[in-house]
């Protein structure tokens, strides 16, 4: 199947920094890319959609201004989250996807810890 | 909307058969798909529904009945390695870009 990489695996970062997450599509154009936030014990919780060259589209309640989403390419999405807070702690998760495939492609996950 | 129901926890011996439902209410169903997630790691792809009907995947098999909203997830001949969380997702047609909904996930413990 196809590979997606994030990077990096794990960031430890202080409150109020601000921690940019990659997400690339290694042997395949990703058309859209998704965001996902996984607290412990908890259910993936979708972001965000992001499509190339656009502005993406964030879930109710998430904040667009505290996570920067950019799909510049189609093998790259970058998510910032910015002036964090121990309360952003958690397991964010991409996925890639192409027009005409049905499946979703995950990243192997970035683990966020806002000290 | 859209609401998946799947049971919290299940616990099962190694060797034997495990059956996880998951309910969904969705405005325009596009396909159903189950996830394998251990601990820490990224989910992992098992199966897709689409149609009505039961597809078999070597240990695993999906079941589904679009009429009542309703998917089944078969883990036979269980290994102590199947411990994981199993998640169903329902993508949604009216939903731009193949927007996936997940469940709560259903955490599988094998006992030897």
């Amino acid at each position: 199947g196809a590979v997606v990489s994030q990077h990096p695996s794990r960031v430890i970062c202080k409150s109020g920094t601000s921690v940019k997450i990659e997400c690339r599509s290694l042997d395949f154009q990703a058309t859209t890319m998704f965001w996902y936030r996984q607290f412990p014990k908890q259910s993936l919780m979708l972001m965000a959609t992001s499509n190339e060259g656009s502005k993406a589209t964030y879930e109710q309640g998430v904040e667009k201004d505290k996570f920067l989403i950019n799909h510049a390419s189609l093998t790259l999405s970058t998510l910032t989250v910015t002036s964090a807070h121990p309360e952003d702690s958690s397991f964010y998760i991409c996925s890639a996807t192409n027009r005409g495939v049905y499946e979703q492609y995950f990243g192997p996950g970035t683990r966020l810890t806002v000290t | 909307g859209q609401n998946i129901d799947q049971p919290t926890e299940m616990t099962a011996t190694e060797g034997a058969i495990v059956q996880i439902n998951c309910t969904y209410q969705t405005s325009g169903f596009n396909g159903l798909f189950w996830y394998q997630q251990h601990a820490g790691e990224a989910p992992t792809f098992l199966s897709y529904n689409v149609l009505d009907g039961l597809e078999e995947k070597g240990r695993f098999s999906s079941f589904l009945s679009r009429s009542k909203g309703y998917s089944y997830l078969l883990l036979k001949e269980l290994q102590m390695k199947d411990s994981a969380s199993y998640l169903c997702a329902v993508r949604d047609s009216k939903a731009a870009g193949n927007k996936l909904t997940f469940g709560g996930g259903t955490r599988v413990l094998v006992k030897p």
